[in-house]
């Protein structure tokens, strides 16, 4: 099956700091998503984004599929952005495979 | 609009009980799945629907079975439970409409197996 991984594991921050968390997959892929867990366990979509560059607020994401890396961008952390972020990968079928998650911690 | 909504939140099991969770959805989705997700771990996939009567296995299918007799409903059921089957269970649904197909999660159910 398609392998992800996503880096770096962990990440702390001060609030306002940039980031970029990474997701490198091992095959071609026509479904990418990312999420954010918040400290209560809840799931969010933050982005369907299997090629190209997407922005939502202070977060925007890319996806090189010919080089099977994507990259999620948060500017100007804030607490409220501390949780685990999950890449997940798909193929021709409907399954998603997740990556391990990229901890992050932002300080007041 | 509720989205997706799973019951129950929290359950407590002892070795060889049964029991099902349910996952309910609002959106018409077509598409619904049931994962896992256990410590410091990435979610895994153990079921999925593409419609209504129709179920296929995901990457750790055993010991669970799955019904989706009605659109909105997709049930997750533990036969005999086992303390490797404690985790938390989130149910999603999607449907690939606008050339989109994100998944949608609900809050979870925290199972524990004595």
């Amino acid at each position: 099956g398609i392998q992800v991984e996503q880096s770096p594991p962990d990440l702390i921050l001060q609030e306002g700091a940039n980031s970029t968390l990474r997701c490198n997959f091992s095959d071609s892929v026509n479904n990418l998503q990312w999420f954010h867990q918040n400290p209560w366990g809840q799931l969010i979509n933050l982005f369907y984004i299997p090629s190209g560059t997407k922005q939502n607020g202070r977060l925007s994401a890319t996806t090189v599929a010919t080089e099977r890396y994507s990259l999620l961008y948060i500017s100007s952390s804030q607490t409220t952005d501390s949780g685990v972020y999950f890449c997940a990968v798909g193929g021709s079928a409907r399954q998603l495979t997740f990556g391990s998650g990229t901890q992050l911690t932002v300080l007041p | 609009n509720a989205g997706v909504t799973q019951t129950p939140k929290f359950r407590v099991l002892k070795t060889g009980q049964s029991m099902t969770l349910l996952c309910a959805q609002d959106m018409n989705h077509e598409y619904m799945y049931w994962y896992r997700q256990d410590p410091g771990m990435g979610l895994r996939l153990i079921h999925y629907s593409v419609g209504e009567g129709t179920t296929a296995k995901g990457e750790v299918p055993d010991g669970y079975n799955v019904s989706r007799l009605k659109k909105q409903n997709f049930l997750l059921g533990l036969e005999s439970a086992a303390p490797s089957q404690t985790s938390v269970y989130f149910c999603a649904s999607s449907s690939y409409r606008g050339g989109t197909d994100t998944q949608y999660f609900g809050p979870g159910t925290r199972l524990t197996v004595l």
